[in-house]
């Protein structure tokens, strides 16, 4: 049972490029997030949704974009990488009913220069 | 407005004496509270929460509405509680708002 699976584990990117953050979970749950940590900070939440087709925005999502096309998955899109998003970011999990008892990823750490 | 704090970014407590990590918030509602922990080259994993009134690993957390904190304690601190823990309410929107986190560490 692999729980939530981040990849990648780590990244550079240079200004203005693109990538995914893939996050993929096998336990069923309805509800993903996606958080970012910056040094210091608490985990801020940048998107989340509640099931397959659903998604909504959090306290960050400005640069970001997500899609949710299957229970499983729920990629985060960075389309034009600023400085800003150096950062640890995190996906995680919720099962239905079980409001706020979260299972993380182990984390992407991305570094934007 | 809504606010958590963790007062603490560095905790040192010997082995065997009382750990407590302090929460407070800001909030004129009733809100949920979680206490998530991070172990060295673990994930962050949900310690317990304040709805469920129970003890894990040692560990309880009391809501005190008047002082609107949630501090973690644990009478006699081990080793193998070095980690990071993070207060986490809810405040009524079904999201959690994480704190900056308190690094604990248990010194032999």
């Amino acid at each position: 049972n692999a729980g939530v699976t981040q990849t990648p584990k780590f990244r550079i990117l240079k200004i203005g490029q693109s990538m995914t953050l893939q996050c993929t979970q096998d336990m069923n749950h309805n509800y993903m997030y996606w958080y970012r940590q910056d040094p210091g900070m608490g985990l801020k939440l940048i998107y989340y949704s509640v099931g397959a087709g659903i998604t909504d925005k959090g306290e960050v999502p400005n640069g970001y974009n997500v899609s949710r096309s299957t229970t499983e998955d729920f990629p985060l899109r960075l389309e034009l990488a600023a400085p800003s998003q150096t950062s640890v970011y995190f996906c995680a999990s919720e099962p239905h009913g079980a409001k706020n008892i979260q299972y993380f990823g182990a984390g992407t750490r991305l570094s934007v220069l | 407005a809504q606010r958590v704090t963790q007062p603490e970014k560095l905790l040192s407590v010997f082995k065997g004496a009382p750990v407590e990590l302090k929460c407070n918030y800001s909030y004129s509602g009733s809100p949920e509270l979680f206490w998530y922990v991070q172990y060295s080259r673990q994930r962050l994993q949900l310690l317990l929460r304040h709805i469920s009134r129970e003890s894990i690993k040692g560990f309880t957390a009391d809501l005190n509405k008047g002082e609107t904190s949630f501090h973690l304690k644990k009478p006699f601190a081990q080793e193998e509680d070095s980690a990071m823990y993070y207060c986490a309410p809810n405040f009524g929107n079904e999201k959690l708002t994480f704190g900056t986190g308190t690094r604990l560490t248990i010194i032999p």
